[in-house]
C-alpha cells in the first residue's frame, strides 16, 4: 500500500494570504488527487494532478484559487490562494494504486483561516 | 451523475454488538467500491475494496458486500469494540466522468464500553 505524507499537518492563516500544502508518496504514481473536507462534511474532489500535464479541476474549483504543481511521479503541491474563512477545511492528498486501483490517503492538512 | 448515500448518519451501539452500515449508489456502472474509516481530524484508512465483478470482501471482523443491480453495499462489523468508534465512508469509483471517486457523507459510529 502507498504511504503518503503531507506538510504541514495543520496551520492557522490570516485572511488574504496563501498556503502551499505538500504531498509526498513513497512510490511512483500516475495520478494524484486533492480533496477538501469542510467541517462536518464528506470529501469533495478539487482536482486530479497528472505528472507532466495541467491539473484537471472539478466544477467549482479554479486554477487561480487552487494552483497545483506535479513536478514528478512522487510529489505534488496544492496552494490555497487569497484565503478566506470559508477555506477552513481539511485538505487531503490521495493516490490510486495497484491492479485494483485501491485509493490511499494522506493524513490531511487542517487549515484554519482567521 | 453518481450519487452515494449512507444510512444511518450516526449509530451508537453497545460493545460486542454486530452491526451493519449501509451505502447506496444511483449508477450501477461502477468500477469499484471502497470502504474507509476516518478518525476525528485524521485522514482516511482503507478498510475494504470490492471490485465491480466481486460480491463481497472480508478482512478480520469486517465484511463488505456489493449488489450492483440494486445499487447497494453493506459493511458488516462483527463483535464491535470501542476502538471501532469512527466515521465510516463509502466511496464509489465510476468509469463515467473519468473514473472519479464519489464519497458518501459517512456514518458516525460510537461503540459504548
Amino acid at each position: 500500500s502507498a504511504v503518503i505524507s503531507q506538510k504541514p499537518s495543520r496551520d492557522i492563516c490570516q485572511r488574504g494570504t496563501s498556503l502551499t500544502i505538500q504531498c509526498q508518496v513513497d512510490s511512483q504514481v500516475t495520478m494524484m488527487f486533492w480533496y477538501r473536507q469542510q467541517p462536518g462534511q464528506s470529501l469533495t474532489l478539487i482536482a486530479t494532478a497528472n505528472q507532466g500535464s495541467e491539473a484537471t479541476y472539478e466544477s467549482g474549483f479554479v486554477i487561480d484559487k487552487f494552483p497545483i504543481s506535479r513536478p514528478n511521479l512522487t510529489f505534488s503541491t496544492l496552494t490555497v490562494s487569497n484565503m478566506s474563512p470559508e477555506d477552513s477545511s481539511i485538505y487531503l492528498c490521495s493516490v490510486a494504486q495497484g491492479s485494483t486501483d485501491t485509493q490511499y490517503f494522506g493524513p490531511g492538512t487542517r487549515l484554519t483561516v482567521l | 451523475k453518481q450519487e452515494v448515500t449512507q444510512i444511518p448518519a450516526a449509530l451508537s451501539v453497545p460493545e460486542g454488538e454486530n452491526l451493519v452500515l449501509n451505502c447506496s449508489f444511483t449508477d450501477s456502472a461502477i468500477y469499484n467500491l471502497q470502504w474507509f474509516r476516518q478518525d476525528p481530524g485524521k485522514g482516511l484508512t482503507s478498510l475494504l475494496l470490492i471490485q465491480s465483478s466481486q460480491r463481497e470482501q472480508t478482512s478480520g471482523r469486517l465484511n463488505a458486500s456489493l449488489d450492483k443491480s440494486s445499487g447497494r453495499s453493506t459493511l458488516y462489523i462483527a463483535a464491535s469494540q470501542p476502538g471501532d468508534s469512527a466515521t465510516y465512508l463509502c466511496a464509489v469509483r465510476s468509469p463515467t466522468g473519468g473514473f472519479k471517486t464519489i464519497f458518501g457523507a459517512g456514518t458516525r459510529l460510537f461503540v459504548k464500553a
